[in-house]
């Protein structure tokens, strides 16, 4: 699976949206992008996936770059529920398994 | 809708000794995972197994040990425990499929088992 690079951690005010981004330059033809998301003490959170058109779904939108070396997810408005920590993964689709990296930390704030 | 149901959610250990972590998916999934999660890192794959009767390592599989005699159960083994196994550990699914039209293939998780040892 291509090394996926996302910033530590980031603020968002509440009702503001959330855009978390990830670099993944080595990404190559076949494999998707996923988002997954933990809050604290949960288990990981299925959000979103996508090959190279953006996708919305009711959680949140991704869209991904035209060479698909870097993709953004969009929280378009945050909530407090939404502060978790969120990995983004790329891998091929049917593959066994997920690798994690540290993720992003996103704390929204009143 | 139960999904992935861990037992037990926490459990206090003495070093040496042994445990099973249980773990059961009603979602008819071949393909299921054991992760862990130490303090502030991301999980990290112990085990995973596609189907009744075959499993395989994955990043740190020492000191563990998993069966498959089923579709639905997925135990991990925890033989002579050590401090070092002190982490959260997670249970996952997820369909089995190949190319686009198992494109979303998701992995669903349990909720976690916390685990110490002393």
């Amino acid at each position: 699976d291509a090394k996926t690079t996302q910033p530590p951690s980031m603020d968002c005010a509440e009702g503001r949206a959330a855009n978390l981004p990830c670099n993944h330059s080595t990404i190559s033809g076949n494999e998707y992008v996923y988002w997954y998301r933990q809050i604290h003490s949960q288990g990981p959170q299925y959000i979103i996936h996508g090959l190279k058109n953006n996708e919305t779904n009711e959680m949140a939108s991704l869209i991904i770059t035209e060479d698909r070396k870097s993709s953004t997810l969009i929280l378009p408005h945050a909530t407090l529920r939404d502060t978790a920590v969120y990995y983004c993964i790329v891998r091929f689709p049917g593959y066994s398994t997920l690798t994690f990296g540290k993720g992003t930390m996103l704390l929204v704030s009143p | 809708n139960a999904g992935v149901t861990q037992t037990p959610k926490f459990r206090i250990l003495k070093i040496g000794q042994s445990m099973t972590l249980q773990c059961a998916q009603d979602m008819n999934h071949n393909y299921m995972y054991w992760y862990r999660q130490d303090p502030g890192m991301g999980l990290k794959l112990i085990y995973y197994s596609v189907g009744a009767g075959i499993t395989d390592k994955g990043e740190v599989p020492n000191g563990y040990n998993v069966s498959r005699s089923t579709t639905e159960d997925f135990p991990l083994r925890l033989e002579l425990a050590a401090p070092s196994q002190t982490s959260v550990y997670f249970c996952a699914s997820s369909p089995s499929g190949q190319g686009v039209i198992y494109s979303g293939n998701t992995i669903y998780f349990g909720e976690g088992s916390w685990l110490t040892v002393v």
